[in-house]
């Protein structure tokens, strides 16, 4: 079983709804969460970080976790055109420890 | 604050050909990282540094080396060039909190 697990799309939605991206993962000792929006032939770019358990919300972004389900989810309200991007989830067990990824979800905002 | 810049942006080689990507951060970060991206593979990490004079192995180090002699600067070395290292590279800095990354190289070696 891959440690990070991420259905790599590509998700087309239409310009308005609410989407939804998701990881799983199995290390149960990972804490630290992130999410990453990266544009074609850019680098990745910080969306969300969060620890253990919850939610946390920035703007039209939420990301959740859920550690009992090993499971986290970034949903995005009110989509844009803009928002299409490939979706990255990143993880690490200790904040000094190096971060595992996601292969990234395709997302495309139909206008 | 340029953040993190990485130089070249493109660059091509022979196979056998040494090269040296430089990556700058001017955001006071400890931690420095190269990664690899390729189609299918997702994001890989080469090598990493946790400060200034430090560095360790990450997932994929062979036919890397790194060196990081000031805090703000990795540099990430291709001695005899395959391949198989043609890849778009991305450093990235962070102060344990989440990475941000650089804009990348991509590198062609043929």
């Amino acid at each position: 079983q891959k440690e990070v697990e991420q259905d790599p799309g590509p998700l087309s939605v239409p310009e308005g709804a609410i989407v939804s991206l998701n990881c799983t993962y199995s290390n149960s000792a990972f804490q630290y969460f992130m999410w990453y929006r990266q544009y074609s032939r850019k680098g990745p770019e910080l969306l969300m970080y969060t620890y253990s358990s919850g939610n946390k919300e920035d703007g039209r972004f939420t990301a959740q976790v859920d550690k009992s389900s090993k499971y986290i989810s970034l949903f995005i309200r009110d989509s844009q055109p803009s928002d299409s991007a490939t979706y990255l989830c990143a993880m690490r067990e200790n904040r000094d420890d190096k971060i595992i990824f996601g292969k990234g979800t395709r997302l495309h905002i139909l206008p | 604050n340029a953040g993190v810049t990485q130089t070249p942006k493109f660059r091509v080689l022979k196979t056998g050909q040494s090269m040296t990507l430089l990556c700058a951060q001017d955001m006071n970060h400890e931690y420095m990282y190269w990664y690899r991206q390729d189609p299918g593979m997702g994001l890989r990490l080469i090598h990493y540094s946790v400060g200034e004079g430090t560095t360790a192995k990450g997932e994929v180090p062979d036919g890397y080396n790194v060196s990081r002699l000031k805090k703000q600067n990795f540099l990430l070395g291709l001695e005899s060039a395959a391949p198989s290292q043609t890849s778009v590279y991305f450093c990235a800095s962070s102060r344990g909190q989440g990475e941000f990354f650089g804009p990348g190289t991509r590198l062609t070696v043929l």
